[in-house]
């Protein structure tokens, strides 16, 4: 089945103890992107990726790390997570590179909270 | 820099009146235009999208918008809501200009009433 897979799907941690979620996609899509969703504000874009080894900074990118090794994977790391980065967090792909252009395609989000 | 503007927060219908979910874009160069749609609890899903050719866009549940770049609007609209449709939706806009960064709405909220 395609799909966008995101692991965990909640997660409650500490101030200051670093973590990852993993995103992986199944579609060979050259386009990834992360985004937070925090209520009145809709989503915002952390970082995307048109291509193995691009990255780039999107709206809110501060306080977030993210890779792209290989093509199916783009993993959201945060060194040292705030309280103010308690959100929920979503990971999608696209099929082409200027993936804004195409239909994003979502998992099904990642539930984070920083006590 | 391009932005999104959804000019009510919440829609509320009843079942089988029209829907009208209203988006003001800022864009200065050929935008594409998305709407999303998110049910409770759940994921995001494509409900349609314009990237230059027709300007009213067909989407899935009888939902369509129309690009008005004079008025620089996407509006959009479904003529008879159902139960099913109650859910947040998201206006987004994209353009070459902003490096294909994708902007989104704060959303709108449609409540079905029976």
């Amino acid at each position: 089945e395609a799909q966008v897979t995101q692991n965990p799907r909640y997660l409650i941690t500490v101030t200051g103890k670093k973590l990852t979620v993993t995103c992986s996609q199944n579609m060979n899509h050259e386009y990834m992107s992360w985004y937070r969703q925090d209520p009145g504000l809709g989503l915002r874009q952390i970082y995307y990726s048109m291509n193995v080894e691009v990255t780039d900074k999107g709206d809110v990118p501060e306080g977030y790390k993210v890779s792209r090794k290989e093509k199916r994977n783009f993993p959201l790391i945060l060194e040292s997570p705030s309280p103010n980065q308690t959100s929920l967090y979503f990971c999608a792909s696209s099929p082409s590179r200027q993936g804004s252009t195409d239909t994003q395609y979502f998992g099904p989000g990642t539930r984070l909270t920083v006590l | 820099a391009q932005s999104v503007t959804q000019l009510d927060s919440h829609v509320s219908v009843s079942e089988g009146t029209p829907v009208l979910l209203r988006c003001n874009y800022s864009s200065s160069y050929s935008p594409s235009l998305f709407w999303y749609v998110q049910h409770p609890n759940k994921g995001l899903q494509l409900l349609l999208k314009y990237t230059s050719a027709a300007t009213l866009v067909k989407g899935i549940n009888g939902f369509e918008a129309e690009f008005k770049k004079s008025e620089t609007s996407f509006h959009l609209t479904k003529p008879s809501a159902h139960m099913s449709d109650a859910a947040e939706y998201f206006c987004v806009v994209s353009d070459q200009r902003s490096n294909y960064q994708l902007i989104w709405g704060a959303g709108t909220k449609l409540i079905i009433k029976p």
